[in-house]
């Protein structure tokens, strides 16, 4: 079976420097997909960002990037020049054949004025 | 693009009362739809999975007695928390999964979600 891990409860970060969340995966499968989504107080899920796996390239999104190792069952988030309206939950997750997600336990993320 | 609506937002109900909370994809067509609880600081824990037109599967450990999901077209979707108590009380969040991956760009896995909604039984 799938799992998601990610490793911080809780994380914070001054306006306008860089912070990476992490994220690691276990699975048996080669095609596969994985997402990060972002839970901002009014709870509304936003999709960040996401990686196929057959891609080697990290995928990018202006100030979000991914730093994917298939090898080493990893996908984190970088979030470069960080803005207050980025504090919100992080919430990585992993999909496959049946199209349902698995989700990690997510990261608080907090930027500090 | 990619807009999924939910009503109500809020809702409250007395105990042994049945809720229905509507799913609707606004602007595409969805394969699939999902339903969500969430409870205050976790993830999102997947209670069932809906296709058009057919019965809903439900995850281990969901009553699907009490949950009853309704995919009745390609773009709407219904929760029913039926004989509801104050257990059930969370905060519910379907998502869309849509029809052609190409029609937004997508690659037919990204899961689009609603803004949920939150029930207290009392």
């Amino acid at each position: 079976a799938q799992t998601v891990t990610q490793s911080q409860p809780e994380m914070s970060v001054q306006e306008a420097e860089t912070v990476t969340l992490s994220c690691t995966y276990d699975t048996s499968e080669n095609n596969y997909y994985l997402f990060w989504y972002k839970q901002p107080p009014s709870r509304q899920m936003i999709l960040v960002i996401r990686q196929e796996a057959y891609k080697q390239q990290n995928a990018t999104e202006n100030r979000f990037s991914v730093n994917f190792q298939k090898a080493a069952k990893s996908f984190s988030l970088k979030i470069s020049d960080s803005q207050l309206g980025d504090t919100a939950m992080y919430f990585c997750a992993f999909a496959s054949g049946t199209y349902k997600y698995i989700f990690g336990t997510g990261t608080r993320l907090k930027v500090l004025a | 693009g990619a807009v999924v609506s939910q009503h109500p937002s809020w809702v409250i109900c007395k105990s042994g009362t049945s809720v229905k909370i509507e799913c609707r994809s606004l602007d595409f067509q969805a394969t699939t739809m999902f339903w969500y609880r969430q409870f205050p600081k976790q993830s999102l824990m997947l209670m069932a999975t809906s296709n058009e037109g057919s019965k809903a599967t439900y995850e281990q450990g969901v009553e699907k007695d009490k949950f009853l999901i309704n995919h009745a077209s390609l773009t709407l979707s219904t929760l029913t928390v039926t004989s509801a108590h104050p257990e059930d009380s969370s905060f519910y969040i379907c998502s869309a999964r849509a029809v052609t991956a190409g029609g937004l760009g997508t690659s037919g896995y990204e899961q689009y979600f609603g803004p949920g909604t939150r029930l207290t039984v009392t």
